[in-house]
């Protein structure tokens, strides 16, 4: 596509559910970046695919946490369990090759959690 | 890691006057220092970016300057416009993909 896609643009949720983030990169970028950003800060870096792999995912706060890219493409970010702490701005990136570093952002998919 | 270090947090400045903002970091290795800008309700766009190559690099109004020996670096804004108001966020990484992000400085561009 023309830029960076998430879905859904807000989630709002129980404690405790899960939810499931979605990130739809431009076509044709192999390097696919997650980040989150709580209210007045900066991002925060998560995970980062290149490819359909996983290549850094130590910016994960815990094991709740998980994201897949099965086809080199999409990506989805799943919280299990949710907590009140989880509420940020999810943040979807991608660039045109491992470590081409020119980040283009998505909107962001806002969570929520009551 | 990496730890970035932004400054001010606002700045409000008077449209067509200069604005400012600084930057430090941490980690010597890192070598590339991006800017975006963040509008309310939106994504951080790039406006610029300089790699440790260079000292500096200038785009029409906007230039970014970079002193690697005190680890600093810095965006520079002339004849600010009123739609220059944002969020603005510095960025610094030494593997090319782990962006650490400054907390950010909210500008106000005053009519």
């Amino acid at each position: 596509g023309a830029g960076v896609s998430q879905t859904p643009s807000n989630k709002v949720t129980e404690k405790g559910k899960y939810v499931e983030l979605r990130c739809d990169p431009i076509s044709g970028h192999t390097a696919l970046y997650w980040y989150r950003q709580s209210l007045g800060q900066g991002p925060e870096f998560l995970i980062y695919f290149q490819g359909t792999g996983a290549a850094d995912d130590s910016g994960l706060p815990n094991d709740r946490f998980f994201a897949v890219r099965p086809e080199g493409s999409v990506s989805t970010l799943k919280i299990q369990r949710t907590e009140r702490g989880d509420s940020a701005m999810y943040l979807c990136a991608s660039s045109g090759q491992a470590g081409a570093n020119v980040l283009t952002f998505g909107a962001g998919s806002r969570l929520t959690v009551l | 890691g990496e730890n970035v270090e932004q400054h001010p947090s606002t700045l409000s400045v008077q449209e067509g006057d200069s604005a400012v903002i600084k930057c430090t970091y941490s980690d010597s290795a890192s070598n590339y220092f991006p800017w975006y800008k963040q509008e309310l309700g939106k994504r951080p766009q790039l406006i610029i970016d300089i790699r440790s190559n260079v000292g500096e690099k200038k785009d029409q109004r906007i230039a970014v300057t970079l002193n690697k020996t005190a680890k600093h670096f810095s965006l520079h804004i002339t004849e600010t416009q009123p739609e220059d108001s944002a969020v603005y966020f510095c960025a610094a990484t030494f593997n090319d993909y782990k962006l650490s992000f400054g907390a950010g400085t909210t500008v106000t561009v005053r009519a």
